[in-house]
């Protein structure tokens, strides 16, 4: 069992709708959570990171996090054409806080 | 310009080849890490580094070697290339060690082995 779950799509929507992305994870003792960003033929980049359980918001971004079933999600708001990438969860490695342990990633199309 | 910056951005080679991918980083971060991109895997950690001349294995570091004698830099180098070694290569830095630090990608490289 891998130990970040996601699925990868792709997901496609069209502009203006509410997105949800989900990834799981094994391990109780991961407490930090991340939102990567990809765009095509590019190197993620941060979007968002989440400590322990509960929302952290940051304009048309929520992540959350529930500890109780592993489960963690980034909603998107509005979205946009300008959202379409590969959005990857990651949490850092119990054995080492700079090793990130990356979710396979999920495709999002938004279309106009 | 200040960043990470990864090179070549293409590779193509045969079986047997050794190549080396190169990374720099303007940014003067302690940590170093290379990571291959494979559909269906995700983002793998081949190898990191804390610091100059401290190197430590990831996930799947056989095959590979890393170097870094400097510290704003961190060549990757297959020493004899397969075809499973075919994939997406992400350089990435980060600032400091910590839970909340960001690892900042260069651009990738992509490596083809035929």
């Amino acid at each position: 069992q891998k130990e970040v779950e996601q699925d990868p799509g792709p997901l496609s929507v069209p502009e203006g709708a509410i997105v949800s992305l989900n990834c799981t994870y094994s391990n109780s003792a991961f407490q930090y959570f991340m939102w990567y960003r990809q765009y095509s033929r590019k190197g993620p980049e941060l979007l968002m990171y989440t400590y322990s359980s509960g929302n952290k918001e940051d304009g048309r971004f929520t992540a959350q996090v529930d500890k109780s079933s592993k489960y963690i999600s980034l909603f998107i708001r509005d979205s946009q054409p300008s959202d379409s990438a590969t959005y990857l969860c990651a949490t850092p490695h119990i054995q080492g806080a700079q090793k990130l342990v990356f979710g396979q990633g999920t495709r999002l199309t938004i279309n106009p | 310009d200040a960043g990470i910056t990864q090179s070549p951005r293409y590779k193509i080679t045969e079986t047997g080849r050794q190549v080396t991918l190169m990374c720099h980083q303007t940014w003067s971060h302690s940590y170093m890490f290379w990571y291959r991109q494979d559909l269906g895997h995700g983002l793998r950690l081949i190898y990191y580094s804390a610091a100059a001349d401290i190197t430590d294995k990831g996930e799947v570091p056989d095959g590979y070697v890393v170097s870094r004698s400097k510290t704003e830099n961190f060549p990757l180098t297959l020493e004899s290339a397969t075809r499973s070694q075919t994939s997406v290569y992400f350089c990435a830095s980060s600032e400091r060690q910590g839970m909340n630090q960001p690892q900042h990608f260069g651009d990738g490289t992509r490596l083809s082995i035929l």
